[in-house]
Formats: C-alpha cells, sequence, structure tokens
C-alpha cells in the first residue's frame, strides 16, 4: 500500500508564502491528478480546500493553489493569514487488488507566527 | 444547508460494541457514496469504510475489516457504522463524509463523534 509523506510541520508570518508537499510512492501517476487537501481546524469538521490537483471548490479563496510535480502534490498558501493556521492534509487514492483505496497523509500543522 | 450530524460515540470497553450514526440533510442523499473516516488523538486523518448509494457496495480498512460494519437507511437519510470487537486502537473521532463525484473528492464532512475504548 502507498504512503502519502507531509512534513509534520511548517510555520510563516502573516503575509508570506508557505507550500506544504506530499509525497506519494505510488507507481500510478494518475492518480496524483486527484489528490485532495483539507484544512481542518481542531474540534471542527475538515474542509475541502483543493481537489483534483489544483482546483478550488466555490468559496474558497483564492490565497490556496495547488500544484502537482511527478509524484509530488503540492499546496500553497499566499498571504498567509491568522486564520489559515490550522492542520492540512493530502489525500489521494489507490488501486488494490479489488477497489480504489483511499489515502490521506499524515498531516501538517501551518503555524501562522 | 447540505449538512451530516453524527452521533452515538462514548466510552466503550475492550471488546465491546457501539453504533454511530450520521444524520444527513440538505441534499439527495441516495445520490451518493458515503464514507467514514476517523482521526486517533494526535494522529491524522484515516479512512475507514464506505458505501455506494443504494448499499449494494461496500469497502472497508484492512484495520477494520470483519468488525465494523457500514449500512445506510436512504429513507432516513442516515448512515451507520455498526463497530463490534472494539480495541483501544479504535479510539478515535469518527467523521461520515460525503463523495462528492464532480469534484473526486469529500465536500462535506460532519463535526465528528468520539468514540473512546477503554477499561
Amino acid at each position: 500500500q502507498s504512503v502519502l509523506t507531509q512534513p509534520a510541520s511548517v510555520s510563516g508570518s502573516p503575509g508570506q508564502p508557505i507550500t506544504i508537499s506530499c509525497t506519494g510512492t505510488s507507481s500510478d501517476a494518475g492518480t496524483y491528478n486527484l489528490v485532495s487537501w483539507f484544512q481542518h481546524h481542531p474540534g471542527k469538521a475538515p474542509k475541502l480546500m483543493i481537489y483534483e490537483g489544483s482546483k478550488r471548490p466555490s468559496g474558497v479563496s483564492n490565497r490556496f493553489s495547488g500544484s502537482k510535480s511527478g509524484n509530488t502534490a503540492s499546496l500553497t498558501i499566499s498571504g498567509l493569514q491568522a486564520e489559515d493556521e490550522a492542520d492540512y492534509y493530502c489525500c489521494s487514492y489507490e488501486r488494490n487488488s479489488t477497489f480504489w483505496y483511499v489515502l490521506f497523509g499524515g498531516g501538517t500543522k501551518l503555524t501562522v507566527l | 444547508e447540505v449538512q451530516l450530524v453524527e452521533s452515538g460515540g462514548g466510552l466503550v470497553q475492550p471488546g465491546g460494541s457501539l453504533r454511530l450514526s450520521c444524520a444527513a440533510s440538505g441534499f439527495t442523499f441516495s445520490a451518493y457514496w458515503m464514507h467514514w473516516v476517523r482521526q486517533a488523538p494526535g494522529k491524522g486523518l484515516v479512512w475507514v469504510s464506505r458505501v455506494n448509494g443504494d448499499g449494494s457496495s461496500i469497502n472497508y480498512a484492512d484495520s477494520v475489516k470483519g468488525r465494523f460494519t457500514i449500512s445506510r437507511d436512504n429513507g432516513k437519510n442516515t448512515l451507520y457504522l455498526q463497530m463490534n470487537s472494539l480495541r483501544a486502537e479504535d479510539t478515535a473521532v469518527y467523521y461520515c463524509t460525503r463523495f462528492y463525484g464532480w469534484y473526486e473528492s469529500f465536500d462535506t464532512w460532519g463535526q465528528g463523534t468520539l468514540v473512546t475504548v477503554s477499561s
């Protein structure tokens, strides 16, 4: 089974950009087109921020953007704001013998200094 | 408003059982795959199980296969997770979430319900 690896923590000052990476071990490059990113404030429901690698759902700030290169997907937040402080998870899929298995990265804690 | 509300969590002894519910509103419940995802204390999100719109296709993570059963009642707009033979490592906040095909991702999540397995 593949693993999605994220840095445990990142930090940045208000107004600065930060990038969170998500590196997969799957040999199926096609799954990386389906990478999603979720923002999770403790005690609240996770929120979808990016889907299909780079697309934003309606209502999500355009300060959030996604990209991918090879087996690494990235979430970039430009112009950091205090409310961006949260945990961020990438998510993708891997085909096992019978179905598409859902994978989450280990999560990255974003601290706004 | 699209909404998911979980309930049924609590404290249970190892080996015990618990049934979680997830009440859906604001959308045509039967049209969507529904999933359970959990988060152990201090850990990340982990996928648990999923069921298709009519309940005919079901999958589980290896860690819960044979112990957990996912089901749904489309007449009541409710998703369930029956958890048997519970272990300490099942302690987590359990979230139900809707899979939105247009996004190929999970667009709506509940607030979660805490399950604690301890003697």
